[in-house]
């Protein structure tokens, strides 16, 4: 099957600092790729859809200017949490779409001191 | 309209036996619903997935089975083994909206030996 990595696969930063993760589709090309969040026991939050070339689209309540996201090329997408807090501790997990399959990256585990 | 509803939200099966996770879904509109299996701190993994004009898929001991009148789907893990405990989220998307996922809650499986 597809394979996405993601790096690092823990960050472990100061209270405002910004912390950048890479998602990466390793044998495919992937026009559309998207981040999620996911909270101990929950299900996952899509936060953003990131295309090719273009602006991503967030989704609603998801803050554009704190989570940025950049999709330079067909298999490489990154999201930098701005400033980070503690609050912004959590799962983050990218995906990359090839067709209609999603192809689930092994997550970045996050933690704001 | 939105959303997808799963149940159970956790299951205990004994080895050998049949793991039965349930989903609903109201937009009718979705065309592609796929079930993903997840470790704790890994990403999910495609197990299994469905479109809406097939009754039941199965791919070794997983089964789906869709029932398009009813707007539900649902996973069949036959001979149930202890490494199949993990969370499994369905999850349904359409082309309308760039394959968007909308993911279920989630049901936390645990085999027994």
């Amino acid at each position: 099957g597809a394979v996405v990595s993601q790096h690092p696969s823990w960050v472990i930063c100061k209270s405002g600092t910004s912390v950048k993760i890479e998602c990466r589709s390793l044998d495919f090309q992937a026009t559309t790729m998207f981040w999620y969040r996911q909270f101990p026991k929950q299900s996952l939050m899509l936060m953003a859809t990131s295309n090719e070339g273009s602006k991503a689209t967030y989704e609603q309540g998801v803050e554009k200017d704190k989570f940025l996201i950049n999709h330079a090329s067909l298999t490489l997408s990154t999201l930098t949490v701005t400033s980070a807090h503690p609050e912004d501790s959590s799962f983050y997990i990218c995906s990359a779409r090839t067709f209609d399959e999603q192809f689930f990256g092994p997550g970045t585990r996050l933690t704001v001191l | 309209q939105q959303q997808v509803k799963q149940s159970p939200q956790s299951l205990i099966v004994q080895k050998g036996g049949i793991s039965i996770i349930n989903c609903a879904y109201e937009n009718t509109a979705f065309d592609y619903f796929p079930w993903y299996q997840q470790f704790p701190g890994k990403g999910p993994a495609l197990l299994i997935a469905i479109r809406p004009d097939v009754s039941e898929k199965k791919e070794g001991r997983f089964t789906i089975s869709f029932n398009k009148s009813a707007k539900q789907f649902s996973l069949h893990i036959m001979d149930s083994q202890p490494g199949d405990s993990a969370t499994y989220f369905c999850a349904a998307s359409m082309k309308t909206s760039g394959s968007r996922l909308t993911f279920g809650e989630g049901t936390q499986l645990t085999v027994n030996p």
